[in-house]
């Protein structure tokens, strides 16, 4: 079946933009997760999104990065007045059903460069 | 929080050569661990996770761990590398309140030379 998608791969904007990536998870999947892919940092978690709960934001770096996730399925990174700090690689990755043991399948991503 | 560390940054082995890269996490308890790769230019994907029962945990393409308990580690195996397996791993423990994020360490990159 298919697998996570996501877009565009590939995003050039210049500092101050706002940006906004999009997720498609595998059909099925109530988990949806958003991660963070960067030379210095490693991969660093953002957001995850469970069913209809209200969602995990802990780990969002500044209040210029939200998400939203529409009818449990497609999901939407924002990120306001970027900063070039911000260019990354930014994977989304979903899996079955919360528990702390299930598989996490990731997406190709999206190489954010903000100029 | 739980935390994992990989202390190989960069290995470069020979074909054929055994494999073994360290990875330690920080506190005891009840565990899960992951191992992903990453090959050149494709995403994230698992090779292998431990949570509960054998310690040794065997994973796709001939790869294995083994949980040990008494030294905090998890460490990946492989007899026979090939060229093939020129990626990077990363070692990764569930935290967070929920456990639900996964907390990735620095990861090794593995380089064969044929």
């Amino acid at each position: 079946g298919a697998g996570v998608s996501q877009s565009p791969s590939n995003k050039v904007t210049e500092k101050g933009k706002d940006v906004e990536l999009r997720c498609d998870p595998i059909s099925g999947h109530t988990a949806l997760y958003w991660y963070r892919q960067s030379l210095g940092q490693g991969l660093e978690f953002l957001i995850y999104f469970q069913g209809n709960s209200a969602p995990d934001k802990s780990g969002l770096p500044s209040d210029r990065f939200s998400a939203e996730r529409t009818g449990g399925s497609v999901s939407t990174l924002t990120i306001q007045r970027t900063q070039q700090e911000d260019s990354a690689v930014y994977l989304c990755a979903s899996s079955s059903a919360w528990a702390s043991y299930n598989e996490q399948f990731f997406g190709p991503g999206t190489r954010l460069t903000v100029l | 929080a739980q935390s994992v560390s990989q202390h190989n940054h960069h290995v470069i082995l020979s074909e054929a050569a055994s494999l073994e890269l360290g990875c330690n996490y920080s506190y005891g308890g009840t565990v899960n661990l992951f191992w992903y790769v990453q090959y050149p230019g494709q995403h994230l994907q698992l090779l292998l996770k431990y949570f509960s029962g054998d310690p040794l945990v065997k994973g796709i393409k001939g790869f294995e761990a083994e949980f040990i308990k008494s030294k905090f580690s998890f460490n990946l195996r492989k007899p026979s590398v090939q060229w093939s397996d020129t990626a990077e791993y990363f070692c990764a423990v569930p935290t967070g309140a929920g456990s639900y994020q996964l907390t990735f360490g620095k990861g090794t990159k593995l380089s064969v030379i044929p």
